[in-house]
């Protein structure tokens, strides 16, 4: 079955400051596609990076990489130099390559405070 | 860049009464579209996945008759909740695929319909 866990239900940090969210999933297909995106207050979402599986580099984007672990099935998100404007929502997504439908985690709140 | 444009934001309806929500998605073909509703407790729940020319697909717990979905072309799709009730009430969200490249093969989001129901 496939399942998108993300195990912090929140997370808070001082900015300035790097931070991790966890996720990791679960699927059959040996090809996939992962996913962060993030929330904000106004309930808009943005979405920031993505993993393919076949990829081995981690994808970096801005201040936004990955920890791409395949044999854990992990897929972190990692922000350096956190700024206030990141707090928000994070959810961590997957698509099967065999299918349209895309799986969600719960999401990671994170609160950067100054 | 990639835009997915939905409206109305935020509607109010009175119990029974159906509403129609729409999405467009601007700068890219949207192959697919996926519509969900999030919770309070911002827990996504797909509703259907709409793929042009092809069925739309409904999830357990969400049919055509409450839920009828319109998918015309590359860059629309409105739902319509039809006899809205309390527990109908939620953020709609529209994912609109972009399968522009295999690169480029994300979902976006629309900022959603802000569903109350009265």
């Amino acid at each position: 079955a496939q399942k998108v866990t993300q195990t912090q239900t929140s997370i808070s940090v001082v900015e300035k400051t790097t931070v991790t969210m966890d996720c990791v999933y679960e699927t059959r297909d040996s090809s996939y596609f992962l996913f962060w995106y993030k929330q904000t207050a106004s309930g808009e979402i943005v979405f920031l990076i993505r993993q393919d599986s076949y990829k081995k580099e981690n994808a970096t984007v801005g201040h936004y990489s990955l920890n791409f672990q395949k044999p854990k099935s992990s897929i972190g998100l990692i922000i350096t130099a956190t700024q206030i404007e990141d707090s928000a929502v994070y959810f961590c997504a997957m698509r099967e390559g065999s299918n349209n439908r895309i799986f969600f985690g719960d999401g990671t709140q994170l609160v950067v405070k100054p | 860049g990639a835009l997915v444009y939905q409206y109305p934001r935020r509607t109010i309806c009175k119990s029974g009464t159906s509403m129609r929500m729409e999405c467009q998605a601007v700068g890219f073909q949207a192959t697919s579209v996926a519509w969900y509703r999030q919770s309070p407790q911002k827990t996504f729940e797909l509703i259907a996945l709409s793929t042009v020319n092809s069925a739309i697909k409904y999830e357990q717990n969400f049919t055509q008759e409450k839920f009828p979905i319109s998918h015309p072309n590359l860059s629309f799709s409105s739902m319509t909740v039809l006899n809205a009730y309390l527990e109908d009430r939620g953020l709609y969200l529209c994912g609109a695929r972009d399968r522009g490249g295999w690169d480029q093969d994300t979902q976006y989001f629309g900022p959603g319909t802000r569903l109350l129901v009265l």
